[in-house]
């Protein structure tokens, strides 16, 4: 069963100040790992996607890594704007495509 | 505009009584989901449809039918509603099962009494 961890559960930082969130999966066989961030009472919204190791991909202050057992969403002088829900998910290889969500971090930034 | 829509958003029933969640989207997506998301256990997948009569069971299926007669349409079916099915329901879609960036719903905040 594909299981996925986040943490930490919540990070509050202040504006400029630098961090990373982390995401550890179990899957047999990694078809894709995605982030999504969340606005309170609202769906989720794509973020990224990565599919194999070592893979990075950039988005204004965010940038998603990925290793074998893990990901990280790292945060480069955060706004305050930048709080929200992150929320990562996995979906393994073959015959199943379901996708398993972690419980997400809540990220607050202070002004 | 490209958007997944759903209807009701806000649905407050009694135990027992059958009801429906509609689910649309208008960009020729091929892959389509529900998921509900409870405080402390996250988003959890409900059904997926990879394409037109193709569903399968996501991690909490039990209680929940869904069908797929439209590429567009995947509509949500509680036969028995309990309270425990109490949640937030969003609906998601994406080109395909292996291009699995998804577009979501607003959501549909479902009480069960």
């Amino acid at each position: 069963e594909d299981q996925v961890t986040q943490s930490p559960e919540a990070l509050r930082l202040q504006e400029g100040e630098s961090s990373s969130l982390n995401c550890s999966y179990t899957v047999s066989g990694l078809r894709g790992l995605f982030w999504y961030r969340q606005d309170p009472g609202k769906g989720p919204e794509f973020l990224f996607t990565l599919y194999s190791a070592g893979e990075e991909k950039e988005k204004e202050r965010l940038k998603a890594t990925l290793t074998k057992k893990e990901s990280f969403l790292h945060i480069t002088a955060p706004k305050p704007e930048d709080s929200a829900t992150y929320l990562c998910a996995v979906q393994s290889g073959g015959s199943n495509y379901k996708l398993t969500f972690g419980k997400g971090t809540l990220l607050t930034v202070n002004p | 505009e490209a958007q997944v829509t759903q209807n009701p958003r806000y649905l407050i029933t009694v135990t027992g009584k059958k009801l429906t969640v509609t689910c649309s989207q208008n960009m020729n997506h091929e892959y389509m989901s529900w998921y509900r998301q409870d405080p402390g256990l996250g988003l959890r997948q409900i059904y997926y449809s990879m394409n037109v009569e193709v569903t399968d069971k996501g991690d909490v299926p039990e209680g929940y039918k869904v069908s797929r007669k439209e590429k567009r349409n995947f509509p949500l079916i509680l036969e028995s509603p309990s309270p425990n099915q109490t949640s937030l329901y969003f609906c998601a879609s994406s080109f395909g099962a292996t291009r699995n960036e998804q577009f979501f719903g607003p959501g549909t905040r479902l009480t069960v009494l």
